[in-house]
């Protein structure tokens, strides 16, 4: 059974370039949730696809936008990059929706994104 | 608004002992309770999840306690060695049915085990 895995390990970018993070669910999974971890801080959800439709989302603007595909992988995109946005971007999947009853959730490695 | 707060200080315990962490919440009526380990470079782990109607969960050398009234979960690693040195993340989870909040985390309590 494969892992949740991510790419691309690390990625720099300059303010308002833009950028495409990947990932593939472990097998099995049809949910997938995206979060933003900065330095020392916990990882804060930014949204959530079950099933290729957006089934949740936190407090992040409109420029991050992401997809699910048929085979349940995922991309998050993100527009007009901010100096803020560098941290670990890690994607988790779970086999039910992060608020149903089976929601341990399965995390990546993670992207580390640094923004100049 | 809704707050975690887990330790901020890295907690020192010496090998053998029991190393208890300590995650209180506010403003929130969390459904679940999970707690996660995270090492340097790496992606959370799934430990433990505990339901609002459970008081404790355990698992091999680990105990979860939930206490709803207190708004407060004790996380304790028994007979502790160096390897599990890390970082644990508490994190809460509604129940939403059809729709998701995803995870609110806590910014995790550093815990060093030390021979």
């Amino acid at each position: 059974e494969t892992g949740v895995t991510q790419s691309p390990t690390h990625l720099i970018k300059t303010r308002g370039q833009q950028v495409t993070l990947r990932c593939s669910s472990q097998s099995g999974h049809n949910t997938v949730s995206w979060y933003q971890q900065a330095l020392g801080q916990g990882p804060q959800f930014i949204f959530q696809y079950y099933r290729e439709e957006e089934n949740g989302r936190g407090n992040f603007p409109p420029r991050f936008s992401g997809l699910q595909f048929p085979n349940y992988s995922s991309e998050l995109n993100v527009n007009a990059l901010e100096l803020d946005d560098s941290a670990l971007y890690l994607c988790a999947s779970s086999p039910g929706l992060a608020g149903g009853p089976d929601n341990e959730q399965f995390f990546g490695p993670g992207t580390r994104l640094t923004v100049l | 608004s809704q707050k975690i707060e887990q330790n901020s200080e890295a907690l020192n315990i010496q090998e053998g002992k029991t190393a208890t962490l300590t995650c209180n919440y506010t403003n929130y009526s969390p459904a679940y309770l999970q707690w996660y380990r995270q090492d340097p470079g790496r992606g959370p782990v799934f430990l433990l999840l505990i339901r609002e109607n459970e008081k404790e969960k355990r698992k091999e050398r680990l105990k979860v306690t939930f206490d709803t009234t207190l708004k407060q979960s004790l996380f304790h690693i028994t007979a502790s060695q160096p390897a599990d040195s890390a970082t644990y993340l508490c994190a809460l989870a509604p129940y939403s049915g059809g729709g998701a909040d995803g995870l609110t985390f806590g910014k995790g309590t550093h815990l060093i085990i030390q021979p």
